[in-house]
């Protein structure tokens, strides 16, 4: 199965900063990645689909890029909303798998 | 809206059905999963099934003890788990598929927390 490598594990960031996120896959995936946004106490959220399409009520500040082996994840200005954890996943080769997270903290 | 039940302490060999009852979308239209978060491990995909119940999948780690089942005229999802072990102990989240979008996941429930301990 496909194994998606996110780095870092953790980043400490402040608000107003911009960040790029990576996830990095074993072998080609050609475009078929998503990207979710998981915080305590709620529900995974659809962030990014197809390595760069925005799902439904996404702000702009999201965007995803990538095809191939690495794809990224940038948030243009944090937010206090903003810090949880980041999970890439792949749907191009069977069976769907996810990354490990990328956690985003608060400095 | 998808809300999961059915989680609990079980012992290894047990049994449990977990359950999710959707609203606020076409249930009958959508394939659905269920998704495990395995305490430092992550998220791992389990099992889908298509809008109308006739084709299933399962992760080689659950094929042969997991069913996944659905009653469109209930819009609910069940998973039936059966010779559980330790390795299984995780929160079990139902997600819906998008529409036109194999297996990326567009609405996720709360979870149920399923613990296999003696």
């Amino acid at each position: 199965e496909i194994v998606l490598t996110q780095s870092p594990d953790t980043l400490s960031l402040s608000p107003g900063d911009r960040v790029t996120l990576s996830c990095r896959a074993s072998q080609d995936i050609s475009e078929s990645v998503a990207w979710y946004q998981h915080k305590p106490g709620q529900v995974p959220r659809l962030l990014i689909y197809d390595a760069s399409n925005r799902a439904f009520d996404i702000p702009v500040k999201f965007s995803g890029s990538g095809s191939g082996t690495d794809f990224s994840l940038t948030i243009s200005s944090l937010e206090p909303e903003d810090f949880a954890v980041y999970y890439c996943q792949q749907r191009n080769i069977w069976p769907p798998t996810f990354g490990q997270g990328t956690k985003l903290e608060i400095k | 809206h998808l809300l999961e039940s059915g989680g609990g302490l079980i012992q290894p060999g047990g049994s449990l059905r977990l359950s999710c009852a959707a609203s606020g979308f076409t249930f009958s239209s959508s394939d659905m999963d269920w998704v495990r978060h395995v305490p430092g491990k992550g998220l791992q995909w389990v099992s889908s099934i298509s809008a109308n119940g006739d084709i299933t999948f399962y992760a080689d780690s659950v094929k042969g003890r997991f069913t996944v089942s659905r009653d469109n005229s209930k819009n609910t999802l069940h998973l039936q788990m059966n010779s559980l072990r330790a390795d299984d102990t995780a929160l079990y989240y139902c997600a819906k598929e998008m529409l036109y979008g194999d297996y990326y996941f567009d609405l996720w429930g709360q979870g149920t927390l399923v613990t296999v301990s003696s």
